[in-house]
């Protein structure tokens, strides 16, 4: 069980899009719909922001939005806002475990 | 939603044994699936394990030979225990809500250092 492969860093201007990548192999990503992403900011435990590849749970903007093809999973930010600017991690189920990805930085310049 | 909280000591020596409980507020512990995570200082969250609603669990292949999760639904709890700890084991560890391998609610996190 290997950790999915995410990239160590982004970065965007305040109202620009920012597309995060997280790829894994068809026996974790590619093999299930169960893709999650987390935004944790510094000190703070990790928050849910996707599900199931695309779905977001209640209170979370529309901004953030998840997608997949094969096995890589992507997570879009539109709209940057200062506030963004933290850690994203991706999640996935592999057969009966789960597995996240090393998590990138995003800066808001 | 779910609040949780983990307790249990910060420092733990080399070779013993961390223990750590999460006590779950706002729900059943009985009604839902249950996580263990970890994050090592200035790196990235790890899977531990899981527990069921029915006490069924699963576990990272790589900790598997030393993790034990259990729970007490008569205190709305469950529990890690991670043998012969070493200093690799130093991290925040986290509970959380798990629904189909998404963490919906988390634990605030404590920080255990071997």
């Amino acid at each position: 069980q290997s950790a999915l492969t995410q990239p160590p860093s982004a970065s965007g201007s305040p109202g620009q899009s920012v597309t995060f990548s997280c790829t894994g192999t068809s026996s974790d990503i590619g093999g299930y719909n169960y893709v999650s992403w987390y935004q944790q900011h510094p000190g703070r435990a990790p928050k849910l922001l996707i599900y199931e590849v695309n779905k977001r749970p209640s209170g979370v903007p529309d901004r953030f939005s998840g997608s997949k093809s094969g096995n890589t999973a992507s997570l879009t930010v539109s709209g940057l806002q200062a506030d963004d600017e933290a850690d994203y991690y991706c999640s996935s189920y592999a057969g009966s475990t789960g597995v996240f990805g090393g998590g990138t930085k995003l800066t808001v310049l | 939603q779910v609040q949780l909280q983990e307790s249990g000591p910060g420092l733990v020596k080399t070779s013993e044994t961390l223990s750590l409980t999460c006590t779950v507020s706002g729900g059943a512990i009985s009604s839902y699936y249950w996580s263990w995570i970890r994050q090592p200082p200035g790196k990235g969250l790890e899977w531990i394990g899981y527990i069921s609603y029915r006490g069924r669990t699963n576990y990272n292949p790589s900790l598997k030979s030393r993790v034990t999760i259990s729970m007490d639904p008569s205190m709305n709890q469950f529990s890690l225990r991670l043998s012969s700890v070493t200093a690799a084991d130093t991290a925040v560890y986290y509970c959380a809500r798990d629904a189909g391998n998404s963490f919906w609610d988390w634990g605030q996190g404590t920080l255990v250092t071997v």
